[in-house]
């Protein structure tokens, strides 16, 4: 059974950064694609990348990108997202989640999660 | 990027009742959507998948079918466990968008 195990919640200032871990298990997780999913209090689901260490493969949605690290430890079957020059806004709950790899009748892939970490929480605060 | 709407944003229902969740699309998206349950403090928990695909061990009193822009989840009989957001997520193209949320609640 896939399982996903995120770190702990942190508390961070405005300016700093943080990183999140997610760490897989029951999967070969070189050949998986992790995304991270934020929710921000009260509010719906963002997704922010995707990382397929297999590939090499990383895409982060624009509205990250400069600020966006995701990466892999192969060695230890974790991934990161490390965000930078946080705010008040970064407040929220930062899920990982596994796409597993579903191909249709017609050849298409499509990227959904099936399996998701039990959410990190970070509070940005002065 | 894809916007995904959904109606209505919360729902007030029985045990019992037949519900249903709309999805819309802001262009089309064939079959590229999922359908996603929320309990407070918990991950998501993926429901459907490619617009009607049951994903294993979810009852079978849910059910999605749409296709291009305007979707829809229905749940035949609502069980005391089914209060929850619903949300629904398309993957035609990156980024990954879902829509806002439905909440269903007593």
């Amino acid at each position: 059974q896939v399982q996903l195990v995120q770190s702990g919640a942190e508390v961070k200032k405005p300016g700093s950064s943080m990183k999140v871990s997610c760490k897989a298990s029951g999967v070969t997780f070189r050949s998986q694609t992790i995304s991270w999913v934020r929710q921000a209090p009260g509010q719906g689901l963002v997704w922010m990348g995707r990382i397929t260490p297999i590939l090499g493969s990383v895409y982060s949605a624009q509205e990250f990108q400069g600020r966006i690290i995701i990466s892999a430890d192969e060695s230890t079957s974790t991934a990161y997202m490390e965000l930078s020059g946080l705010t008040l806004e970064d407040t929220a709950v930062y899920y990982c989640a596994r796409e597993p790899s579903f191909q249709d009748t017609t050849g298409y892939l499509h990227y959904f999660f099936d399996f998701w970490g039990q959410g990190t929480v970070v509070s940005v605060s002065s | 990027d894809i916007q995904m709407t959904q109606s209505p944003s919360s729902v007030s229902a029985s045990v019992g009742d037949r519900v249903t969740i709309t999805c819309r699309a802001s262009q089309d998206i064939n079959n590229w959507l999922t359908w996603y349950q929320q309990k407070p403090g918990k991950a998501p928990r993926l429901l459907i998948y490619a617009a009607s695909n049951l994903q294993s061990e979810v009852p079978s009193r849910f059910s999605g079918s749409g296709s291009g822009t305007d979707f829809t989840l229905t749940i035949s009989s609502l069980q005391p466990e089914d209060f929850a957001t619903y949300y629904c997520q398309q993957s035609k193209s990156f980024p990954l968008t879902f829509g806002g949320g439905t909440k269903v609640e007593i």
